[in-house]
C-alpha cells in the first residue's frame, strides 16, 4: 500500500515554456501532499504544502507564481513550472500523506526536469 | 534556529552491521523519520519513531533518545544494494519535516 506515483519521470523542455507534473496517491487518499526539489547530491528542499481543495502553502522563497500548486482531488496534485528556465533544471519529488499531522510522508519516484 | 545532523559519509563491509547517528535541535518534536534514497531516485520510506526506544524491522532497526535529541539507524548483514543515502527528518511542533542533509552508505565487498 501507499503508492505514489508522478508523471512524467522525465521532461526536457525548452527555455520559456511551461511544464505540470502530476502527482497521485494510487491506493489511498491523500490529505496532504508536498512538493520537493532536490539538486545533486543535496537534501530535499521543501516547496511547498497543499491540502486538498485549499491554496497550497510555499516556503519562503518559493515564488508562488512561477510554481504553481494545485491540489484538485483527494488523489492528484499537480506542480507547474511556468516559464522555464535553465535554473529551474532539477529532481522535482513529491510526497503525500493520508492525514494532517504526524503522518508518514510517502514519495513519488520522481521527476527530472531539464530546461535548454 | 532548527538543525538535523548527521554524517556525509560512512563506508562499511558487505555483511557487517553500521550505525548511522542522526542529532536534531529542533523547536518541538513530533517524531523522527528515516528514509532511503538510492541515486537518482525519490526517498523510501523506512522507520518512524515518536516514543524512546528501539524499533526493529527485520535488518533495521531505528533508536530513538528524545531527552538527548539523538536517533540512530542501525543496518545489520550490509548487503550491496544497501548502498545509498539514509536521510533522517525530524516533525516539528507544527509537524514540518526538519530534514538532514543524508549520509552516503558505501558498502565494498
Amino acid at each position: 500500500g501507499a503508492v505514489v506515483s508522478q508523471h512524467p519521470s522525465r521532461v526536457i523542455c525548452k527555455s520559456g515554456t511551461s511544464v505540470k507534473i502530476e502527482c497521485r496517491s494510487l491506493d489511498f487518499q491523500a490529505t496532504t501532499m508536498f512538493w520537493y526539489r532536490q539538486f545533486p547530491k543535496k537534501s530535499l528542499m521543501l516547496m511547498a504544502t497543499s491540502n486538498e481543495g485549499s491554496k497550497a502553502t510555499y516556503e519562503q522563497g518559493v515564488e508562488k507564481d512561477k510554481f504553481l500548486i494545485n491540489h484538485a482531488s483527494l488523489t492528484l496534485s499537480t506542480l507547474t513550472v511556468t516559464s522555464a528556465h535553465p535554473e529551474d533544471s532539477s529532481f522535482y519529488i513529491c510526497s503525500a500523506s493520508a492525514g494532517e499531522g504526524q503522518e508518514t510522508q510517502y514519495f513519488g519516484p520522481g521527476t527530472r526536469l531539464l530546461v535548454l | 534556529g532548527q538543525n538535523i545532523d548527521q554524517p556525509t559519509e560512512m563506508t562499511a563491509t558487505e555483511g557487517a552491521i553500521v550505525q548511522i547517528n542522526c542529532t536534531y535541535q529542533t523547536s518541538g518534536f513530533n517524531g523522527l523519520f528515516w528514509y532511503q534514497q538510492h541515486a537518482g531516485e525519490a526517498p523510501t520510506f523506512l522507520s518512524y519513531n515518536v516514543l524512546d526506544g528501539l524499533e526493529e524491522k527485520g535488518r533495521f532497526s531505528s533508536f530513538l533518545s528524545r531527552s538527548k535529541g539523538y536517533s540512530y539507524l542501525l543496518l545489520k548483514e550490509l548487503q550491496m544494494k544497501d548502498s545509498a543515502s539514509y536521510l533522517c527528518a525530524v516533525a516539528d511542533s507544527n509537524y514540518q519535516l526538519i530534514w538532514g542533509a543524508g549520509t552516503k552508505l558505501i558498502i565494498k565487498p
